[in-house]
């Protein structure tokens, strides 16, 4: 089956305290992207990656790192958490074009619920 | 700069009653348009997409949208609303760095 998994899908931590999201699709996709939503604030990327070794800052970077080592995985990494990145993070993943651009749609993980106390 | 608005939080429908979410748009060149549904604990699941071509696009679950370039809109419709439609849905727009930007979402409560 097609899919963009996440792990943990639940988690509280406490400030300060480094933390990876993991994040592994399966349908071969170039493009891969992070996610965070905030109620009344939609959806606002933070990283996203074009392809293997190839990454990019979104709207929200600060605070957060990623990798793209292998073309399946792209985790999201805290290094120092703090309250403020309270949120439902989301992972996506999208084929791209023979141009190299997105035309089409991008698949969503199931999410992960971060809580940092 | 791009952007896309959703201007409802929520909207009320009662069940078999058609439904209309609204989105519109501001984005430089022609506008790749898309409605994303994401169901309680769930991912965003596509919905359907306006890249080019017919302005009424059909998507999945019995759902469509108009692609209106004078006023510059993307509402979702659906003829007869299920319970089960209730959901929040995400109308988004790529812009030319092929990024998605999303709306702030709307709240589709279907009544029995």
């Amino acid at each position: 089956e097609a899919q963009v998994t996440q792990n943990p899908r639940y988690l509280i931590t406490v400030t300060g305290k480094k933390l990876t999201v993991t994040c592994s699709q399966n349908m071969n996709h170039e493009y891969m992207s992070w996610y965070r939503q905030d109620p009344g604030l939609g959806l606002r990327q933070i990283y996203y990656s074009m392809n293997v070794e190839v990454t990019d800052k979104g709207d929200v970077p600060e605070g957060y790192k990623v990798s793209r080592k292998e073309k399946r995985n792209f985790p999201l990494i805290l290094e120092s958490p703090s309250p403020n990145q309270t949120s439902l993070y989301f992972c996506a993943s999208s084929s791209v074009t023979v141009a190299g651009g997105l035309d089409n749609e991008q698949f969503f993980g199931p999410g992960t619920r971060l809580t940092v106390l | 700069a791009q952007s896309v608005a959703q201007p409802e939080d929520q909207v009320n429908v009662a069940e078999g009653n058609p439904l209309t979410v609204k989105c519109t748009y501001s984005v430089s060149g022609n506008p790749y348009l898309f409605w994303y549904v994401q169901y309680p604990n769930r991912g965003l699941q596509f919905l359907l997409k306006y890249i080019t071509g017919d302005n009424l696009v059909k998507g999945s679950y019995g759902f469509e949208a108009e692609f209106n370039k004078s006023q510059t809109s993307f509402h979702l419709k659906k003829p007869s609303a299920l319970v089960s439609d209730s959901a929040l849905y995400f109308c988004a727009v790529r812009d030319r760095a092929d990024k998605l930007i999303f709306g702030t979402g709307t709240r589709l409560q279907v009544f029995p």
